[in-house]
């Protein structure tokens, strides 16, 4: 595709609901990004895929955040029991190799009610 | 103290007008500087990338880096209402690992026609 698609745009969820946030890369695109931005703040990563391997979840806050890109092309971040400090955009990023520059999505808005 | 500081503004200037956008951060390591341009609800998009001391010039952006002083600095000339936006400085440390950007936290920039 021409960009970083993200699904949904926006997305309302009760405490407690569990949520799946969907990414599509660019085409071809080796490297995918998950980065967290809260209200007036900047993006903070959360984890990175390689293909289908993820190389790096550091960022997760908790193990109710989970995500996955089976076969190396589309991503899901999956946040549980979600709770109001969970509202924030979810960014998607990806990038053609490691050291390439990173391409963003517009972000899920995630609210937490 | 955060890894990188900016002053998140809100900067409102006149259409034409030079503008100076700062950010300063604390672990020396750190080797890959990036600006961001973030419109409302939308993803960040990458404006200029550097990796060394200096000057790098882009039409009408300059990215300054000050390693030193530990100091990185975007310049705009002839600034114009489509230039109002976030903008958020982004680094990267070295060997692999760019791809963990530590975003500023942004600063909100309102050109005035």
């Amino acid at each position: 595709g021409a960009g970083v698609s993200q699904s949904p745009r926006y997305k309302v969820a009760k405490r407690g609901q569990d949520v799946a946030l969907r990414c599509d890369p660019i085409s071809g695109h080796v490297s995918l990004f998950w980065y967290q931005q809260a209200l007036g703040q900047g993006p903070e990563f959360l984890t990175y895929f390689q293909n289908e391997a993820q190389l790096d979840k550091s960022g997760l806050p908790s193990d109710r955040f989970f995500a996955e890109r089976p076969e190396g092309s589309v991503s899901t971040l999956k946040i549980q029991r979600t709770q109001q400090e969970d509202s924030a955009v979810y960014l998607c990023a990806s990038s053609l190799e490691r050291e390439s520059p990173l391409h963003f999505g517009n972000g899920t808005r995630l609210t937490v009610t | 103290q955060k890894e990188v500081e900016q002053d998140p503004g809100p900067l409102s200037v006149p259409e034409g007008a030079i503008v100076s956008l700062n950010c300063t951060y604390s672990n020396s390591a750190f080797q890959y500087f990036m600006w961001y341009r973030q419109y409302s609800r939308k993803g960040p998009e990458l404006l200029m990338y550097t990796y060394s001391s200096g000057n790098k010039e882009d039409g009408r952006f300059t990215a300054q880096v000050d390693k030193s002083s530990k100091y990185i600095s975007l310049f705009i000339r002839d600034s114009q209402p489509s230039d109002s936006a976030t903008y958020l400085c982004a680094i990267a440390l070295p060997g692999g690992s760019n791809y963990k950007l530590t975003f500023g936290k942004g600063t909100l920039l309102t050109v005035n026609p």
